[in-house]
């Protein structure tokens, strides 16, 4: 498995901010992913990171609504600018060991 | 579109009974299987992995696959009130990335 960290674990935020979440692993990566969890609903990709290389974002997800740093092999941040209530859900990051995906703790997100 | 369908539920099963969740994918071109449990508030843990058909069991835990079926299956055995939980269903198409389920909401009643 991996042991991964998020900061912070939950916070509340009002709307037109910005919140940049942490994500640290243990071990070296190559991919790391961002997903979504609205309230009652399952996951949903946001995008994956890759070191060195821009993050690749999924349909209906944009750079400019969160923008993700990658800088080195053990590290990534999601950053969910300009926020709205709609952006209110938990924000897990995640890697893979082989064929197998691992998930930090997640960042629970209120927006007022 | 690639798709990930599970019964929503609630399930609910007696304590020791046999649990059954399903779930149906949309790509035959899908290589590996995954469910993870998700307790309230939690983030998902993997449980179970399944790569060819057949049945894996581990613990309490088996997991069926068919392909040609599009199909994959956990089963609980000897449910406990701990396993009560979502349990989503997720496959990866291609480059580590997966498509979840909805999920299924299981609930082992004392």
């Amino acid at each position: 498995s991996a042991v991964i960290s998020q900061k912070p674990s939950r916070d509340i935020c009002q709307r037109g901010t910005s919140l940049t979440i942490q994500c640290q692993v243990d071990s070296q990566v190559t991919m790391m992913f961002w997903y979504r969890q609205q309230p009652g609903q399952s996951l949903t990709l946001i995008a994956t990171a890759n070191q060195g290389s821009e993050a690749t974002y999924e349909s209906g997800f944009v750079i400019d609504k969160f923008p993700i740093s990658r800088p080195n092999l053990t590290f990534s941040t999601l950053t969910v600018s300009n926020m709205s209530p709609e952006d209110s859900s938990i924000y897990l990051c995640s890697v893979t060991r082989g064929y197998e995906q691992y998930f930090g703790p997640g960042t629970r997100l209120t927006v007022t | 579109q690639k798709e990930v369908e599970q019964n929503s539920g609630p399930l609910s099963v007696p304590e020791g009974a046999i649990a059954s969740l399903n779930c149906t994918y949309s790509d035959r071109g899908s290589q590996s299987f995954f469910w993870y449990r998700q307790y309230s508030g939690k983030s998902p843990e993997l449980i179970m992995s399944i790569y060819s058909n057949g049945d894996k069991e581990d613990g309490r835990f088996t997991a069926q696959l068919n392909k040609a079926s599009q199909y994959v299956s956990l089963l609980i055995r000897d449910s406990q009130p701990s396993d009560s939980a979502t349990y989503l269903c997720a496959v990866n198409n291609a480059g580590n990335m997966l498509t979840f389920g909805g999920g299924t909401r299981l609930m082992v009643k004392p």
